[in-house]
């Protein structure tokens, strides 16, 4: 089966950085993928990893390491749209993509 | 490009009826997926084709469930003898999959399942 921990919920300050941790044991690995998620809304692509290293886009950066099973999704200067849950999801051997249980962020003032 | 449809947005059903959804995938996507998820959960992989072949359906999907995309474009997904554990948002994506590179998926709305 396919495993994705991450932490369930996380609470930040407006204008703070955080990272959010996602560790993985996956049948096979094809990329890793971070959606943002709106309350009651569809999730939308936020970073994609494939080789080790950290990709930067903006505030957000996404950090892997696959001899770890391991990622990070890093937000800088936090606004409170942020607020959101945070998934994490890892591209299988036969190409599927399985989602985390997901990281609810709140950004507080 | 109008992104993903799901439709209905919202059904309510009783206990042991039958539902179908449908999804409209953003065109020219050869590769559409169903999650199902629950309040507080991440999206529940439920099975997922490739044009109009079912490359694979999750184990924990009961045989009351069954989806089918017959020409490849649009897919339908149907519970049979609905239960209340079947109680959940039901989102559908695609995506354009050429090879195993940065193909991102792209959600529709969703629909809610409420069973009564």
């Amino acid at each position: 089966g396919q495993n994705i921990d991450q932490p369930t919920e996380m609470t930040a300050t407006e204008g703070a950085i955080v990272q959010i941790n996602c560790t993985y044991q996956t049948s096979g690995f094809n990329g890793l993928f971070w959606y943002q998620q709106h309350a009651g809304e569809a999730p939308t692509f936020l970073s994609y990893n494939v080789l080790d290293g950290l990709e930067e886009k903006g505030r957000f950066s996404s950090f892997l390491s696959r001899s770890k099973g391991y990622s990070y999704l890093l937000l800088k200067e936090l606004q409170m749209k942020d607020s959101a849950s945070y998934l994490c999801a890892v591209r299988t051997g036969a190409n599927n993509l399985f989602f985390g249980t997901g990281t609810r962020l709140t950004v507080i003032p | 490009d109008t992104g993903v449809s799901q439709n209905p947005r919202h059904k309510i059903t009783k206990r042991g009826q039958n539902v179908t959804f449908r999804c409209d995938p953003i065109s020219e996507h050869n590769r559409l997926y169903w999650y199902r998820q629950t309040l507080g959960q991440g999206p529940e992989f439920l099975t997922y084709f490739q044009n109009e072949a079912q490359l694979e359906k999750s184990r924990l999907l009961s045989d009351r469930f069954s989806a089918e995309r017959p020409k490849g474009s649009f897919s339908t997904l149907e519970i049979q003898r609905t239960e209340q554990g079947d109680s959940a948002m039901y989102l559908c994506a695609s995506t354009k999959y050429k090879t195993a590179t940065n193909e991102k998926l792209f959600f529709g709305s969703g629909t809610q399942l409420s069973v009564l």
